[in-house]
Protein backbone atom coordinates (compact mmCIF):
# COMPACT_ATOMS: atom_id res chain seq x y z
CA UNK A 1 0.00 0.00 0.00
CA UNK A 2 0.87 3.97 -0.35
CA UNK A 3 3.53 5.07 2.58
CA UNK A 4 2.30 8.04 4.38
CA UNK A 5 4.65 10.04 7.03
CA UNK A 6 3.37 12.59 9.11
CA UNK A 7 5.84 15.29 10.89
CA UNK A 8 5.73 16.48 13.30
CA UNK A 9 4.76 13.54 15.81
CA UNK A 10 4.32 16.17 18.32
CA UNK A 11 3.56 19.81 17.97
CA UNK A 12 2.82 22.14 21.15
CA UNK A 13 1.97 25.60 20.46
CA UNK A 14 1.04 28.61 22.08
CA UNK A 15 -2.37 30.05 21.72
CA UNK A 16 -2.38 32.60 18.65
CA UNK A 17 0.45 31.22 16.58
CA UNK A 18 0.62 29.45 13.52
CA UNK A 19 1.54 26.17 12.60
CA UNK A 20 2.40 23.85 9.40
CA UNK A 21 1.86 19.64 9.17
CA UNK A 22 3.25 17.54 6.98
CA UNK A 23 1.97 14.95 5.01
CA UNK A 24 4.56 12.86 2.39
CA UNK A 25 3.41 10.28 0.54
CA UNK A 26 4.88 7.47 -1.60
CA UNK A 27 2.57 6.71 -4.48
CA UNK A 28 0.27 8.80 -6.68
CA UNK A 29 -3.51 9.43 -5.16
CA UNK A 30 -6.98 10.08 -6.08
CA UNK A 31 -7.47 10.76 -2.62
CA UNK A 32 -5.95 12.78 0.15
CA UNK A 33 -8.00 13.88 3.09
CA UNK A 34 -7.17 15.65 6.54
CA UNK A 35 -9.05 14.70 9.57
CA UNK A 36 -9.04 15.81 13.09
CA UNK A 37 -9.65 13.21 16.04
CA UNK A 38 -11.57 14.74 18.68
CA UNK A 39 -11.13 13.23 22.20
CA UNK A 40 -14.42 11.30 22.12
CA UNK A 41 -12.65 9.61 18.70
CA UNK A 42 -14.53 11.10 16.55
CA UNK A 43 -12.49 11.63 13.05
CA UNK A 44 -14.02 15.61 11.45
CA UNK A 45 -13.31 15.74 7.74
CA UNK A 46 -11.47 18.97 7.99
CA UNK A 47 -10.07 18.43 3.77
CA UNK A 48 -11.07 16.41 1.05
CA UNK A 49 -7.65 17.65 -1.29
CA UNK A 50 -6.04 15.32 -3.51
CA UNK A 51 -4.67 18.15 -5.37
CA UNK A 52 -4.54 22.08 -5.12
CA UNK A 53 -5.57 24.47 -2.34
CA UNK A 54 -8.82 25.29 0.13
CA UNK A 55 -8.89 27.61 3.26
CA UNK A 56 -11.70 26.91 5.74
CA UNK A 57 -11.72 30.03 8.08
CA UNK A 58 -8.17 28.83 10.19
CA UNK A 59 -7.66 26.01 8.78
CA UNK A 60 -5.75 25.65 4.99
CA UNK A 61 -4.12 23.01 3.00
CA UNK A 62 -2.11 22.55 -0.01
CA UNK A 63 -1.59 18.98 -1.78
CA UNK A 64 1.89 19.19 -4.47
CA UNK A 65 0.83 16.05 -5.69
CA UNK A 66 3.43 15.76 -8.64
CA UNK A 67 6.06 15.80 -5.56
CA UNK A 68 3.59 14.02 -3.00
CA UNK A 69 3.29 16.06 0.01
CA UNK A 70 0.42 17.86 1.54
CA UNK A 71 0.84 20.53 3.61
CA UNK A 72 -2.04 21.92 6.52
CA UNK A 73 -1.84 25.16 7.87
CA UNK A 74 -3.01 26.37 11.24
CA UNK A 75 -3.58 29.76 11.85
CA UNK A 76 -4.24 31.65 15.02
CA UNK A 77 -4.19 28.74 17.32
CA UNK A 78 -6.97 27.94 19.92
CA UNK A 79 -6.97 25.41 22.60
CA UNK A 80 -10.02 23.56 20.27
CA UNK A 81 -7.45 22.71 17.81
CA UNK A 82 -5.69 20.50 20.42
CA UNK A 83 -6.04 16.84 18.94
CA UNK A 84 -4.81 14.09 16.56
CA UNK A 85 -4.41 15.96 13.21
CA UNK A 86 -4.63 12.48 10.64
CA UNK A 87 -3.59 12.92 6.75
CA UNK A 88 -5.26 9.70 4.63
CA UNK A 89 -4.45 8.80 0.98
CA UNK A 90 -5.75 6.38 -1.49
CA UNK A 91 -5.98 4.92 -4.70
CA UNK A 92 -8.41 4.04 -7.02
CA UNK A 93 -9.67 1.49 -4.69
CA UNK A 94 -11.17 3.85 -2.01
CA UNK A 95 -8.86 2.21 0.16
CA UNK A 96 -7.36 4.88 2.67
CA UNK A 97 -3.94 4.46 4.43
CA UNK A 98 -3.14 6.61 7.58
CA UNK A 99 -0.19 8.38 8.97
CA UNK A 100 0.60 7.90 12.13
CA UNK A 101 -0.48 11.67 13.40
CA UNK A 102 0.65 14.83 14.57
CA UNK A 103 -0.69 15.38 17.97
CA UNK A 104 -1.07 19.33 18.68
CA UNK A 105 -1.96 20.47 21.72
CA UNK A 106 -2.22 24.40 22.01
CA UNK A 107 -1.14 25.82 25.79
CA UNK A 108 -4.03 29.28 26.65
CA UNK B 1 -21.61 16.41 4.91
CA UNK B 2 -22.83 12.73 4.43
CA UNK B 3 -23.22 11.28 7.91
CA UNK B 4 -22.41 8.29 9.00
CA UNK B 5 -23.88 6.33 12.31
CA UNK B 6 -22.74 3.33 14.38
CA UNK B 7 -24.07 1.60 16.71
CA UNK B 8 -23.32 0.92 19.96
CA UNK B 9 -20.82 3.82 20.77
CA UNK B 10 -19.35 1.47 23.10
CA UNK B 11 -20.25 -2.31 24.26
CA UNK B 12 -18.18 -3.87 27.13
CA UNK B 13 -18.36 -7.91 26.74
CA UNK B 14 -17.11 -11.22 28.70
CA UNK B 15 -14.13 -13.31 26.72
CA UNK B 16 -15.43 -15.98 24.66
CA UNK B 17 -18.68 -13.83 23.78
CA UNK B 18 -19.59 -12.30 19.72
CA UNK B 19 -20.42 -8.90 19.74
CA UNK B 20 -21.91 -6.94 16.34
CA UNK B 21 -21.08 -3.48 15.70
CA UNK B 22 -23.40 -2.13 12.83
CA UNK B 23 -22.60 0.66 10.09
CA UNK B 24 -25.19 2.97 8.51
CA UNK B 25 -24.94 5.30 5.85
CA UNK B 26 -27.90 7.73 6.99
CA UNK B 27 -28.43 10.06 4.16
CA UNK B 28 -26.67 7.83 0.83
CA UNK B 29 -26.18 4.30 -0.10
CA UNK B 30 -22.99 3.28 -0.04
CA UNK B 31 -22.42 -0.25 -1.96
CA UNK B 32 -18.61 -0.43 -0.39
CA UNK B 33 -17.65 0.49 3.22
CA UNK B 34 -15.03 0.08 4.97
CA UNK B 35 -13.71 -1.45 8.43
CA UNK B 36 -10.86 0.00 10.40
CA UNK B 37 -9.48 -0.11 13.45
CA UNK B 38 -7.85 2.09 15.97
CA UNK B 39 -5.10 1.16 19.04
CA UNK B 40 -4.98 3.56 21.64
CA UNK B 41 -2.30 6.20 20.75
CA UNK B 42 -2.04 4.74 17.54
CA UNK B 43 -3.01 5.22 14.01
CA UNK B 44 -6.11 3.79 11.83
CA UNK B 45 -5.44 0.38 9.68
CA UNK B 46 -7.95 -0.75 7.56
CA UNK B 47 -9.39 -4.06 8.30
CA UNK B 48 -12.06 -5.00 5.67
CA UNK B 49 -13.55 -4.01 2.99
CA UNK B 50 -17.63 -4.75 3.11
CA UNK B 51 -19.31 -5.47 -0.06
CA UNK B 52 -22.74 -5.07 -0.24
CA UNK B 53 -24.38 -8.56 -1.53
CA UNK B 54 -21.10 -10.01 -1.88
CA UNK B 55 -18.06 -11.26 0.55
CA UNK B 56 -16.32 -8.65 2.33
CA UNK B 57 -12.51 -8.71 1.25
CA UNK B 58 -9.90 -8.81 4.14
CA UNK B 59 -6.31 -7.01 4.36
CA UNK B 60 -3.51 -9.16 5.00
CA UNK B 61 -3.02 -10.57 8.48
CA UNK B 62 -6.85 -10.21 9.50
CA UNK B 63 -8.47 -13.47 10.36
CA UNK B 64 -11.68 -13.57 8.38
CA UNK B 65 -13.67 -16.06 10.52
CA UNK B 66 -12.85 -13.69 13.74
CA UNK B 67 -14.08 -10.68 11.95
CA UNK B 68 -17.38 -11.24 9.87
CA UNK B 69 -18.66 -8.69 7.76
CA UNK B 70 -22.75 -8.88 6.62
CA UNK B 71 -23.69 -5.71 4.29
CA UNK B 72 -26.87 -6.96 4.01
CA UNK B 73 -28.44 -3.79 1.81
CA UNK B 74 -27.16 -0.60 0.71
CA UNK B 75 -26.98 1.32 4.12
CA UNK B 76 -26.09 -1.16 6.51
CA UNK B 77 -23.24 -3.10 7.19
CA UNK B 78 -22.58 -4.95 10.19
CA UNK B 79 -18.81 -6.47 11.73
CA UNK B 80 -19.21 -8.85 14.50
CA UNK B 81 -16.35 -10.28 16.63
CA UNK B 82 -16.62 -13.84 17.34
CA UNK B 83 -15.33 -15.44 20.42
CA UNK B 84 -13.90 -12.07 21.32
CA UNK B 85 -10.60 -12.02 23.42
CA UNK B 86 -9.33 -9.15 25.14
CA UNK B 87 -6.46 -8.66 22.79
CA UNK B 88 -9.62 -7.54 20.36
CA UNK B 89 -10.32 -4.60 22.48
CA UNK B 90 -10.07 -1.60 20.48
CA UNK B 91 -11.89 1.35 18.49
CA UNK B 92 -13.01 0.09 15.72
CA UNK B 93 -14.45 2.61 12.53
CA UNK B 94 -16.08 2.32 9.44
CA UNK B 95 -16.56 5.08 6.64
CA UNK B 96 -18.13 4.92 2.99
CA UNK B 97 -17.46 6.65 0.10
CA UNK B 98 -20.47 9.42 -0.18
CA UNK B 99 -20.33 9.32 -4.70
CA UNK B 100 -18.19 6.62 -5.66
CA UNK B 101 -17.63 7.45 -9.70
CA UNK B 102 -17.69 11.17 -8.90
CA UNK B 103 -14.98 11.93 -6.25
CA UNK B 104 -12.78 9.43 -3.26
CA UNK B 105 -14.19 11.59 -0.53
CA UNK B 106 -14.75 9.09 2.47
CA UNK B 107 -17.05 9.76 5.90
CA UNK B 108 -16.54 8.27 8.75
CA UNK B 109 -18.67 7.17 11.26
CA UNK B 110 -17.90 8.07 15.04
CA UNK B 111 -16.48 4.79 16.20
CA UNK B 112 -17.73 1.91 18.67
CA UNK B 113 -15.12 1.10 21.51
CA UNK B 114 -14.90 -2.32 22.43
CA UNK B 115 -13.76 -3.70 25.71
CA UNK B 116 -13.13 -7.48 26.67
CA UNK B 117 -13.14 -8.46 30.02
Amino acid sequence: GIQVEQSPPDLILQEGANSTLRCNFSDSVNNLQWFHQNPWGQLINLFYIPSGTKQNGRLSATTVATERYSLLYISSSQTTDSGVYFCAVGGNDYKLSFGAGTTVTVRA
Amino acid sequence: GAVVSQHPSWVICKSGTSVKIECRSLDFQATTMFWYRQFPKQSLMLMATSNEGSKATYEQGVEKDKFLINHASLTLSTLTVTSAHPEDSSFYICSAPKEPGRGFEQYFGPGTRLTVT
